[in-house]
């Protein structure tokens, strides 16, 4: 058990629908991260959060992907008009970010697995 | 931009015989990190190498970090089922000013019984 938590684990939805995820992060950590994976391929980033500061989003992020962490604390990641091609598992990783150099080590959650129908 | 890449993407191996990653960054690294993705499961840390030149032992798994602090390697000796599953390494990159961990694409590891 990690620590991080995500909500719902699993997800079937029709396209064109709004889909949120949830995800809790070590209750001390700082830095919340969302990635989308594909089946055989490696985690690919989307968005992080240091406290509730949304740091980078990814170029491959289209307008219809948003993320918040209000608080700094739990995040959600919505995804509006949902098409096939977003059918994925959705990872959320926590970290503690130290300082330029530090050792950041992130925790990851169990996922949410999307199916765009 | 910075990258942090990874071969070979797929090896299969026979029960028993060694294995090794090879992970390689543009710029020095200050620390490197590894992850095991167990087939359907979620990355789960497995190690952090920090020192230039670093050689890390986790039983059968052993870790190095290169001198320059620009290339990592997992081996595997004498493999087993138990040890299927997809590795990565990870670590800082700068990027638009700020800094995070960027993973490479990762080597799936298969094993035959």
């Amino acid at each position: 058990d990690t620590g991080v938590s995500q909500d719902p684990r699993h997800k079937i939805t029709k396209r064109g629908q709004n889909v949120t995820f949830r995800c809790d992060p070590i209750s001390e950590h700082n830095r919340l991260y969302w990635y989308r994976q594909t089946l055989g391929q490696g985690p690919e980033f989307l968005t992080y959060f240091q406290n509730e500061a949304q740091l980078e989003k990814s170029r491959l992020l289209s307008d219809r992907f948003s993320a918040e962490r209000p608080k700094g604390s739990f995040s959600t990641l919505e995804i509006q008009r949902t098409e096939q091609g977003d059918s994925a598992m959705y990872l959320c990783a926590s970290s503690l970010w130290v300082g330029w150099g530090g050792q950041e080590t992130q925790y990851f959650g169990p996922g949410t697995r999307l199916l765009v129908l | 931009g910075q990258q942090v890449m990874q071969i070979p993407q797929y090896q299969h191996v026979q029960e028993g015989e060694d294995f090794t990653t090879y992970c390689n960054s543009s710029t020095t690294l200050s620390n490197i990190q590894w992850y095991k993705q167990r087939p359907g499961g979620h990355p789960v840390f497995l190690i952090q190498l920090v020192k230039s030149g670093e050689v890390k032992k986790q039983k059968r798994l052993t870790f190095q970090f290169g001198e320059a602090k620009k290339n990592s390697s997992l081996h595997i000796t004498a493999t087993q089922t138990t040890d299927v599953g997809t590795y990565f390494c990870a670590g800082p990159v700068t990027q638009g000013g700020s800094e995070k961990l960027v993973f490479g694409k990762g080597t799936k590891l298969t094993v035959n019984p």
